[in-house]
């Protein structure tokens, strides 16, 4: 079965540039997390969709980041303009939410993003 | 509010020997928790899950983990350690009733050494 395929894997861009990040989620999944990953912050939930909705993007550093999931497998993240303090690993999770989100989530490997 | 605690940043192990990473949680309610496994340029891989069937959880690779509502714990371990187990653990809480979404530690790097 595939698991979650992010795209590209690695991104290397100059700031100002916009970044776009792209996720398909596990067939059949209704629920899709959006990561990022630094050594300093750990594991940053930024925003997540139940259904293509977005429910909570609390966790979004700021106006120039940006997410949609236009349709059940597929969702963007998007950075414009891109800075270098956005340098990180970015996952994607998704899981099947049934009555709640205790579900395990299932992970990427993850799109490691260096702005120059 | 759900939280967790990874009570070691790195844990340090021979190789052969036996590996507990401490994990404890603060819940109101009776939770769903998780460990995962990251390996170096991956993403995070379940390990295994606790949902209240049983206390004591086996997961994949040998690991388990026991849940203790007395002691909010939740620690794993393996009775014998190997190289490939050279990797960052992640503790997970689910909130009750799964409003929200999990809730991850800040991780466990562990060294395996030969």
């Amino acid at each position: 079965d595939a698991g979650v395929i992010q795209s590209p894997r690695h991104e290397v861009t100059e700031m100002g540039q916009e970044v776009t990040l792209r996720c398909k989620p596990i067939s059949g999944h209704n629920s899709l997390f959006w990561y990022r990953q630094t050594m300093m912050r750990g594991l940053e939930l930024l925003i997540y969709f139940n259904n293509n909705v977005p429910i909570d993007d609390s966790g979004m550093p700021e106006d120039r980041f940006s997410a949609k999931m236009p349709n059940a497998s597929f969702s963007t993240l998007k950075i414009q303009p891109s800075e270098p303090r956005d340098s990180a690993v970015y996952f994607c999770a998704s899981s099947l939410v049934i009555r709640g989100y205790d579900q395990p989530q299932h992970f990427g490997d993850g799109t490691r993003l260096s702005i120059l | 509010a759900q939280s967790v605690t990874q009570l070691d940043s790195h844990v340090s192990v021979s190789e052969g020997t036996p590996v507990l990473l401490r994990c404890n949680y603060s819940s109101s309610y009776s939770p769903s928790l998780f460990w995962y496994v990251q390996h170096p340029n991956k993403g995070l891989q379940l390990l295994l899950k606790y949902t209240s069937a049983a206390t004591l959880v086996k997961g994949i690779n040998g690991f388990e983990a026991e849940f203790k509502k007395s002691e909010t714990s939740f620690h794993l371990t393996k009775p014998s350690a190997h190289m490939s187990d050279a990797a960052e653990y992640f503790c997970v809480v689910s909130p009750s009733g799964g409003n929200t979404p999990l809730v991850f530690g800040k991780g466990t790097r562990l060294s395996v050494i030969a």
